[in-house]
């Protein structure tokens, strides 16, 4: 079975530039979450959808982001303006209600 | 306070050494508890569910407590290819599928 798929691996962009990452969760799995990863915060999660709705955005850092599941098996995380403290590691991730996270192999955004 | 705290580490351990890790959590309605391992620039990726009885696999061993509110991992015979740092993973009843996260225990196994 394929795993969580996000791309791309890596993305360096200027600042005040649109990002936009993507994922395809795990087949059949109704829960798909983005976290984003730095040294200073560790594992942070922003956003989570079931079954397409999202449920908790409460840590969506600001306006700047944004994200949207059109379907079940996919899902955009949208930065627009981008800025130097949003270089970090997005991981998305999915899961069936009450079941372990499975999580994709993340994008390493830089913006400069 | 935190929702799950871990020690941070280091841990710097032998090669063959045994290690445990401990994990305290704050939701006492907590149902749901794992074991993530995650290497340098990877992804989590889950080691192991951990269960009210305790279960063990292999060189790994996860324990419960609840009354006591913490989750604990040990490695047995610890190998150079378990350096990583281990996230502790619980999920409380009633929050509509939400994980929380510690903050990860790095371990280095030194030849």
């Amino acid at each position: 079975d394929a795993g969580v798929i996000q791309s791309p691996r890596h993305e360096v962009t200027e600042m005040g530039q649109e990002v936009t990452l993507r994922c395809k969760p795990i087949s059949g799995h109704d829960y798909l979450f983005w976290y984003r990863q730095t040294m200073m915060r560790g594992l942070e999660l922003l956003i989570y959808f079931n079954n397409n709705v999202p449920i908790d955005d409460s840590g969506m850092p600001e306006d700047r982001f944004s994200a949207k599941m059109p379907n079940a098996s996919f899902s955009t995380l949208k930065i627009q303006p981008s800025e130097p403290r949003d270089s970090a590691v997005y991981f998305c991730a999915s899961s069936l209600f009450s079941s372990p996270l499975h999580f994709g192999n993340g994008t390493r955004l830089t913006v400069t | 306070r935190k929702e799950v705290e871990q020690d941070p580490g280091p841990f710097n351990v032998p090669e063959g050494a045994t290690v445990a890790f401990n994990c305290t959590y704050s939701n006492s309605a907590s149902q749901s508890f794992f074991w993530y391992r995650q290497d340098c620039r990877k992804e989590p990726k889950l080691l192991m569910s951990v269960y009210s009885s305790g279960n063990e696999d292999g060189r790994f061993t996860a324990q419960l407590n609840r009354a006591s509110q913490y989750i604990s991992l040990l490695i047995r015979d610890s190998k150079l290819s378990d350096s990583a740092t281990y996230l502790c993973v619980v999920m409380p009843e009633n929050t509509g599928n939400q994980f929380y996260f510690g903050t990860g225990t790095s371990l280095t196994v030194i030849p």
